[in-house]
């Protein structure tokens, strides 16, 4: 079956350091990949997405790239901001028509002044 | 404006008690799915309705009922609630295609908790 596994968390880091957030997947066919953010007592939003091998997706600096070798898709920022304090989830779906995302157990990041 | 609704926000409730926590979206979305959060943070989904019609039902038990009056609204209904439902439920729409994923648009969750 479909699977995502992330690195365990919390993740404490000082402004302004590296973030990566390890993620890989197990999956038939080609996934489409997701990166979803969950700030404090909100829903999710879509952080960024890549459909295919080699596809970099990015948003408010934060870059992912899909990597079919590996079967990886790590989000990383240069340099983090208190306010990217959040649950940040990876999460894949199959690319045929509209399917359920399969989510991983998401990586709780919190940034200090 | 806001894309996708649940109410309520927040609900506290007696086990035993059926209770319904309803969705709405406004973005034109053919796909609505609801999703169960625990405690842990992991996220799964339950259910995913097409134009008003049932596609998925992962193994939830059948205390849970979907229904979907329109392709606008998927409410969820729960009978019987036990400890373990508490959790937050989120539903989710997305605007179905052929052969392509599109972006799920998630409702800011409803947090479920039974006494």
């Amino acid at each position: 079956g479909n699977s995502v596994t992330q690195m365990e968390g919390p993740v404490t880091l000082s402004e302004e350091a590296f973030l990566t957030i390890n993620c890989t997947y197990t999956a038939t066919g080609y996934p489409s990949l997701f990166w979803y953010v969950q700030y404090p007592g909100e829903g999710l939003q879509l952080l960024l997405k890549a459909t295919k091998a080699d596809d970099k997706g990015s948003n408010k600096g934060f870059e992912a790239t899909y990597r079919k070798e590996t079967t990886s898709f790590h989000l990383e920022k240069g340099s983090v901001q208190v306010s990217d304090s959040a649950v940040y989830f990876c999460a894949l779906s199959r690319r045929a028509g509209n399917t359920p995302l399969v989510f991983g157990k998401g990586t709780r990041l919190s940034v200090i002044a | 404006d806001t894309a996708v609704s649940q109410t309520p926000k927040y609900l506290v409730t007696q086990m035993g008690n059926d209770k319904s926590i309803k969705c709405e979206q406004n973005l034109g979305h053919d796909t609505m799915y609801w999703y169960k959060q625990d405690s842990k943070k992991f996220l799964k989904i339950m259910f995913s309705y097409n134009n008003k019609e049932l596609i998925i039902n992962e193994t939830v038990p059948n205390r849970f009922s979907p229904k979907s009056p329109d392709k606008a609204h998927l409410n969820l209904h729960i009978n019987s609630l036990e400890l373990g439902d508490s959790a937050v439920y989120f539903c989710a729409s997305s605007l179905r295609t052929s052969g392509t994923q599109e972006t799920q648009y998630f409702g800011p969750g409803t947090r479920l908790l039974v006494l």
